[in-house]
Protein backbone atom coordinates (compact mmCIF):
# COMPACT_ATOMS: atom_id res chain seq x y z
CA UNK A 1 0.00 0.00 0.00
CA UNK A 2 1.30 3.61 -1.14
CA UNK A 3 2.33 6.22 1.78
CA UNK A 4 1.11 9.54 2.04
CA UNK A 5 3.27 11.15 -1.13
CA UNK A 6 3.84 14.99 -1.36
CA UNK A 7 5.28 17.09 -4.26
CA UNK A 8 7.77 18.45 -5.07
CA UNK A 9 10.33 17.25 -2.97
CA UNK A 10 11.95 20.94 -3.03
CA UNK A 11 10.85 24.20 -4.18
CA UNK A 12 12.82 27.22 -4.01
CA UNK A 13 11.37 30.87 -4.18
CA UNK A 14 12.07 34.30 -3.13
CA UNK A 15 9.91 36.68 -1.08
CA UNK A 16 6.79 37.89 -2.26
CA UNK A 17 6.10 35.15 -4.48
CA UNK A 18 3.56 31.99 -3.61
CA UNK A 19 4.35 28.22 -3.59
CA UNK A 20 1.65 25.80 -3.98
CA UNK A 21 2.53 22.72 -2.23
CA UNK A 22 0.67 19.29 -2.82
CA UNK A 23 -0.32 16.02 -0.87
CA UNK A 24 -1.87 12.88 -1.77
CA UNK A 25 -3.49 10.84 1.39
CA UNK A 26 -2.93 7.03 1.84
CA UNK A 27 -5.98 5.21 -0.19
CA UNK A 28 -8.93 4.94 1.70
CA UNK A 29 -8.24 8.31 3.92
CA UNK A 30 -10.25 11.05 4.31
CA UNK A 31 -8.54 13.57 6.34
CA UNK A 32 -5.61 15.17 5.53
CA UNK A 33 -3.27 17.46 7.98
CA UNK A 34 -0.15 19.89 7.26
CA UNK A 35 2.26 20.95 9.50
CA UNK A 36 4.92 23.05 9.38
CA UNK A 37 8.59 22.08 10.88
CA UNK A 38 11.39 24.82 10.65
CA UNK A 39 14.44 24.46 12.19
CA UNK A 40 14.29 24.06 15.58
CA UNK A 41 10.90 24.68 16.41
CA UNK A 42 9.66 21.43 15.86
CA UNK A 43 6.53 20.46 14.37
CA UNK A 44 3.16 23.14 14.06
CA UNK A 45 -0.11 22.26 13.18
CA UNK A 46 -1.17 24.44 10.32
CA UNK A 47 -4.49 22.50 8.64
CA UNK A 48 -7.01 20.10 8.92
CA UNK A 49 -9.27 18.87 6.24
CA UNK A 50 -12.00 15.82 6.01
CA UNK A 51 -14.26 15.30 3.75
CA UNK A 52 -13.26 18.26 1.48
CA UNK A 53 -13.77 20.54 4.47
CA UNK A 54 -11.69 22.74 6.80
CA UNK A 55 -12.14 21.51 9.93
CA UNK A 56 -9.34 23.06 12.01
CA UNK A 57 -6.65 25.50 11.49
CA UNK A 58 -3.39 26.32 13.68
CA UNK A 59 -2.07 30.32 14.46
CA UNK A 60 -1.02 30.84 11.40
CA UNK A 61 -1.69 34.15 9.00
CA UNK A 62 -4.03 33.70 6.49
CA UNK A 63 -1.86 33.43 3.96
CA UNK A 64 -1.98 30.32 4.65
CA UNK A 65 -4.38 28.26 2.98
CA UNK A 66 -4.86 25.23 1.07
CA UNK A 67 -8.04 23.25 0.05
CA UNK A 68 -9.24 19.12 -0.33
CA UNK A 69 -10.06 17.97 -3.72
CA UNK A 70 -13.04 15.40 -4.41
CA UNK A 71 -10.36 12.76 -4.39
CA UNK A 72 -9.20 13.93 -1.15
CA UNK A 73 -5.89 14.98 -2.26
CA UNK A 74 -4.64 18.37 -0.87
CA UNK A 75 -2.47 21.65 -1.70
CA UNK A 76 -1.28 24.07 0.56
CA UNK A 77 -0.79 27.48 -0.44
CA UNK A 78 1.13 29.73 0.72
CA UNK A 79 1.62 33.79 -0.64
CA UNK A 80 3.66 36.59 0.21
CA UNK A 81 6.29 34.16 1.44
CA UNK A 82 8.31 35.54 3.48
CA UNK A 83 11.95 34.19 4.68
CA UNK A 84 10.87 32.70 7.97
CA UNK A 85 8.26 30.21 5.79
CA UNK A 86 11.33 28.23 4.95
CA UNK A 87 10.70 25.37 6.38
CA UNK A 88 9.85 21.33 5.70
CA UNK A 89 5.99 21.15 5.31
CA UNK A 90 4.78 17.79 6.23
CA UNK A 91 1.49 16.24 5.09
CA UNK A 92 -0.54 13.62 7.05
CA UNK A 93 -3.45 11.70 6.20
CA UNK A 94 -5.50 9.44 8.77
CA UNK A 95 -8.42 7.23 7.77
CA UNK A 96 -11.67 9.60 8.71
CA UNK A 97 -11.20 11.92 12.07
CA UNK A 98 -10.20 9.66 14.90
CA UNK A 99 -7.55 7.57 13.20
CA UNK A 100 -4.17 7.86 13.35
CA UNK A 101 -2.00 10.19 11.51
CA UNK A 102 0.36 8.93 8.40
CA UNK A 103 3.31 11.59 7.54
CA UNK A 104 4.64 11.75 4.22
CA UNK A 105 7.98 12.66 3.47
CA UNK A 106 7.57 16.83 3.24
CA UNK A 107 8.52 19.59 1.04
CA UNK A 108 10.94 21.15 1.96
CA UNK A 109 10.42 25.11 0.73
CA UNK A 110 13.34 27.47 0.86
CA UNK A 111 12.72 31.50 0.84
CA UNK A 112 15.44 33.52 -0.74
CA UNK B 1 -2.07 25.17 28.22
CA UNK B 2 -1.90 23.21 25.14
CA UNK B 3 1.80 22.76 25.00
CA UNK B 4 3.86 20.26 25.13
CA UNK B 5 7.01 20.30 27.03
CA UNK B 6 10.07 17.50 25.83
CA UNK B 7 13.05 16.21 27.51
CA UNK B 8 16.11 15.82 26.74
CA UNK B 9 16.95 18.07 23.93
CA UNK B 10 19.93 15.66 23.06
CA UNK B 11 20.47 12.24 24.35
CA UNK B 12 23.67 9.97 23.86
CA UNK B 13 23.37 5.84 24.27
CA UNK B 14 25.81 3.49 24.41
CA UNK B 15 24.78 0.65 22.15
CA UNK B 16 22.87 -2.09 24.67
CA UNK B 17 21.30 1.02 27.03
CA UNK B 18 18.36 2.05 27.68
CA UNK B 19 17.00 5.35 26.36
CA UNK B 20 14.28 7.79 28.09
CA UNK B 21 12.48 10.60 26.70
CA UNK B 22 10.22 12.85 28.91
CA UNK B 23 6.87 14.62 28.44
CA UNK B 24 4.80 16.52 30.10
CA UNK B 25 1.20 18.47 29.10
CA UNK B 26 -1.07 20.71 30.43
CA UNK B 27 -4.24 20.15 28.91
CA UNK B 28 -6.48 17.09 31.09
CA UNK B 29 -8.61 17.31 27.66
CA UNK B 30 -6.02 15.25 26.16
CA UNK B 31 -6.59 11.55 25.66
CA UNK B 32 -4.42 10.41 23.02
CA UNK B 33 -0.23 10.64 23.10
CA UNK B 34 1.82 9.19 20.05
CA UNK B 35 5.56 8.90 19.24
CA UNK B 36 7.41 9.58 16.34
CA UNK B 37 10.04 8.51 14.99
CA UNK B 38 12.16 10.95 12.62
CA UNK B 39 15.51 10.20 10.35
CA UNK B 40 16.93 12.61 8.39
CA UNK B 41 15.47 13.85 5.19
CA UNK B 42 11.84 11.54 6.05
CA UNK B 43 8.44 12.48 7.48
CA UNK B 44 7.83 10.95 11.20
CA UNK B 45 6.40 7.53 11.29
CA UNK B 46 4.66 6.74 14.16
CA UNK B 47 6.48 4.35 16.82
CA UNK B 48 3.77 3.89 19.62
CA UNK B 49 1.01 5.73 21.07
CA UNK B 50 -0.74 5.38 24.15
CA UNK B 51 -4.58 6.57 25.94
CA UNK B 52 -5.29 7.49 29.22
CA UNK B 53 -7.11 4.40 30.71
CA UNK B 54 -3.74 2.13 30.61
CA UNK B 55 -0.34 2.65 32.90
CA UNK B 56 1.99 1.59 30.41
CA UNK B 57 2.03 0.21 26.55
CA UNK B 58 5.18 -2.16 25.43
CA UNK B 59 5.65 -3.05 21.53
CA UNK B 60 9.05 -4.83 21.40
CA UNK B 61 12.05 -2.67 22.57
CA UNK B 62 9.92 0.37 23.22
CA UNK B 63 7.59 1.29 26.05
CA UNK B 64 5.35 4.13 26.92
CA UNK B 65 5.05 4.64 30.41
CA UNK B 66 1.94 6.93 30.92
CA UNK B 67 1.04 9.35 34.23
CA UNK B 68 -1.98 10.60 34.42
CA UNK B 69 -1.97 12.27 37.83
CA UNK B 70 1.43 14.04 36.73
CA UNK B 71 0.25 14.79 33.49
CA UNK B 72 3.38 13.41 32.12
CA UNK B 73 4.52 10.48 29.60
CA UNK B 74 7.53 8.65 28.59
CA UNK B 75 9.30 6.44 25.92
CA UNK B 76 11.89 4.05 27.09
CA UNK B 77 13.97 2.50 24.48
CA UNK B 78 15.47 -1.17 25.92
CA UNK B 79 18.67 -2.27 24.18
CA UNK B 80 19.24 0.99 22.08
CA UNK B 81 20.75 0.01 19.20
CA UNK B 82 22.84 2.34 16.46
CA UNK B 83 20.16 1.84 13.92
CA UNK B 84 17.59 4.07 16.76
CA UNK B 85 19.88 6.89 15.68
CA UNK B 86 16.89 9.47 15.28
CA UNK B 87 14.57 12.28 16.64
CA UNK B 88 11.89 11.35 18.45
CA UNK B 89 8.76 13.72 19.21
CA UNK B 90 5.95 13.00 21.79
CA UNK B 91 2.69 14.41 20.90
CA UNK B 92 -0.91 14.91 22.33
CA UNK B 93 -3.99 15.50 20.86
CA UNK B 94 -7.74 15.60 22.09
CA UNK B 95 -10.16 12.99 19.79
CA UNK B 96 -6.72 12.35 17.47
CA UNK B 97 -7.30 15.77 15.95
CA UNK B 98 -4.76 17.83 15.56
CA UNK B 99 -1.56 16.89 17.38
CA UNK B 100 0.60 18.74 19.34
CA UNK B 101 3.98 17.94 18.95
CA UNK B 102 6.83 18.24 21.69
CA UNK B 103 9.97 20.17 20.50
CA UNK B 104 12.03 16.85 19.65
CA UNK B 105 14.69 14.42 21.38
CA UNK B 106 17.70 14.19 19.04
CA UNK B 107 18.83 9.98 19.95
CA UNK B 108 22.53 9.35 19.13
CA UNK B 109 23.24 5.47 20.02
CA UNK B 110 26.76 4.59 19.84
CA UNK B 111 28.58 1.19 19.35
Amino acid sequence: EAGVTQSPTHLIKTRGQQATLRCSPISGHTSVYWYQQALGLGLQFLLWYDEGEERNRGNFPPRFSGRQFPNYSSELNVNALELEDSALYLCASSLGTAGTQYFGPGTRLTVL
Amino acid sequence: QQQVKQSPQSLIVQKGGISIINCAYENTAFDYFPWYQQFPGKGPALLIAIRPDVSEKKEGRFTISFNKSAKQFSLHIMDSQPGDSATYFCAASRDTDKLIFGTGTRLQVFP
